[in-house]
C-alpha cells in the first residue's frame, strides 16, 4: 500500500513564525502536491512538484514556498505565518505514469496560527 | 478554466435511504472524473473514478456515470449505512495538467441509524 505521511497532525504557531510542514511518500512517486482545505471552499492547490527541485505554483501560492530536495519529501514553508493561514493542509502524491491518475493523500496537518 | 460544482450540504439521511450527490463540471477537452471521500479525522481517499464518457465507476456500493452530454458525474448509492458518514468531494483532472486535480467544495453526509 502507498503511504503518505505528514510530520504533524496538529500544530499551533504564532503570527510571524516560520513554519515547516513535511510530507513523505514511500512509493517513489514523481509528483507531489500541497493543498489547503477550508470549510465551504473545498481543497485548493497551493504548490506542486513534478520532480526533484522542480515546482510550480498552484491556485493560491501567496504566502507559501516549497522545497523538494529529495524525491520522497516535499516541504511546505510558511515564511511568516499569519492568522489567515489557519487551515487544514493536505499533501498528496501520484506516480506520474500514464494511465494512473489516482492521487494518494496524507492524513493532513491542522494548523492554528495565533 | 476548470471548475467543479457539487451540491451543497449538509445532507442528512436515515440508514438504508437512497443517496444522490450531484456534481457537474466545466473543463477543456475530456477530463478524468473522481469522487474522493474523507472520513472524520482522516485524509482523502479515492472512492471511484471514470476516465472517459459513459464509463461507470463503482466501489463499496457507490456508483457514478461520466455523462459528457450533461457534463455530470453524480454519485449514487442505493442504501446508505452509518459508516458512510463522511465528506464527499467531486474532482476532475485534465489531460496534460501534470495530474493536478480541481475539486468541488465537498458535501458532508450524515447517516443516522
Amino acid at each position: 500500500d502507498v503511504k503518505v505521511t505528514q510530520s504533524s497532525r496538529y500544530l499551533v504557531k504564532r503570527t510571524g513564525e516560520k513554519v515547516f510542514l513535511e510530507c513523505v511518500q514511500d512509493m517513489d512517486h514523481e509528483n507531489m502536491f500541497w493543498y489547503r482545505q477550508d470549510p465551504g471552499l473545498g481543497l485548493r492547490l497551493i504548490y506542486f512538484s513534478y520532480d526533484v527541485k522542480m515546482k510550480e505554483k498552484g491556485d493560491i501560492p501567496e504566502g507559501y514556498s516549497v522545497s523538494r530536495e529529495k524525491k520522497e519529501r516535499f516541504s511546505l514553508i510558511l515564511e511568516s505565518a499569519s492568522t489567515n493561514q489557519t487551515s487544514m493542509y493536505l499533501c498528496a502524491s501520484i506516480p506520474g505514469l500514464a494511465g494512473i491518475e489516482t492521487q494518494y493523500f496524507g492524513p493532513g496537518t491542522r494548523l492554528l496560527v495565533l | 478554466g476548470n471548475s467543479v460544482t457539487q451540491m451543497e450540504g449538509p445532507v442528512t439521511l436515515s440508514e438504508e435511504a437512497f443517496l444522490t450527490i450531484n456534481c457537474t463540471y466545466t473543463a477543456t477537452g475530456y477530463p478524468s472524473l473522481f469522487w474522493y471521500v474523507q472520513y472524520p479525522g482522516e485524509g482523502l481517499q479515492l472512492l471511484l473514478k471514470a476516465t472517459k464518457a459513459d464509463d461507470k465507476g463503482s466501489n463499496k456500493g457507490f456508483e457514478a456515470t461520466y455523462r459528457k452530454e450533461t457534463t455530470s458525474f453524480h454519485l449514487e448509492k442505493g442504501s446508505v449505512q452509518v459508516s458512510d458518514s463522511a465528506v464527499y468531494f467531486c474532482a476532475l483532472q485534465s489531460w496534460g495538467s501534470n495530474y493536478k486535480l480541481t475539486f468541488g467544495k465537498g458535501t458532508l453526509l450524515t447517516v443516522n441509524p
